[in-house]
């Protein structure tokens, strides 16, 4: 079944404890991204990668840091986690061109305590 | 400034109602338009999308979307409602020029039986 994996679902961590959403696609998409979402404010993409070893900032990169190595996976990473990140997070993937619709998992919904 | 309005930030509507969802763009050539729709505790799922050619597109669950140049508008629309359609539904762009997608902040709906 094609599918974008996100881990864990659930999280509530304390501020300043480095934490790593994993996001997998079995669908060898190039294109993959991070979105947070929030109330009264929609999605808003964290990063997006076009393809491995290339990612590129979207609205609100600060405090995230990505990695793509590998075509399947896109880590999100807080290095030093505040409550202001606490927010519902999207992995998200999509063929070769980024302007093909996007595939969503379920979603990472994360507490900063 | 380049943005996705969606003005609506809810929406009550009767079962077997018609339905029209706005959105509204503001970029200097057309993008690419896509609707999604979240349902409770999931991921997005793409309703339509257009690109080019015919302006009236057709998606799935019976949904279809007009393209409005003249009125940067593309909103979505359901002749008969059902139950199962209460969601929240979000507008998206990508920009001719860019690799970014840009989200509307959604608009909720609620069905009543």
């Amino acid at each position: 079944e094609a599918q974008v994996t996100q881990n864990p679902r659930y999280l509530i961590t304390v501020t300043g404890k480095k934490l790593t959403v994993t996001c997998s696609q079995n669908m060898n998409h190039e294109y993959m991204s991070w979105y947070r979402q929030d109330p009264g404010l929609g999605l808003r993409q964290i990063y997006y990668s076009m393809n491995v070893e290339v990612t590129d900032k979207g609205d609100v990169p600060e405090g995230y840091k990505v990695s793509r190595k590998e075509k399947r996976n896109f880590p999100l990473i807080l290095e030093s986690p505040s409550p202001n990140q606490t927010s519902l997070y999207f992995c998200a993937s999509s063929l070769g061109t980024e302007r093909q619709p996007q595939h969503f998992g379920d979603g990472t919904r994360l507490s900063i305590l | 400034a380049q943005s996705v309005t969606q003005p609506d930030i809810h929406i009550t509507v009767s079962e077997g109602a018609s339905l029209e969802l706005r959105c509204n763009y503001s970029y200097g050539a057309t993008p690419y338009l896509f609707w999604y729709v979240q349902s409770p505790g999931q991921g997005l799922q793409l309703l339509l999308k257009y690109f080019s050619g015919d302006t009236l597109v057709q998606g799935i669950k019976g949904f279809e979307a007009e393209f409005k140049r003249s009125q940067s508008s593309f909103n979505l629309r359901k002749p008969s409602v059902h139950w199962s359609d209460a969601a929240e539904y979000f507008c998206a762009v990508v920009p001719l020029t860019g690799n970014q997608f840009y989200f509307g902040t959604g608009t909720s709906l609620t069905v009543i039986p």
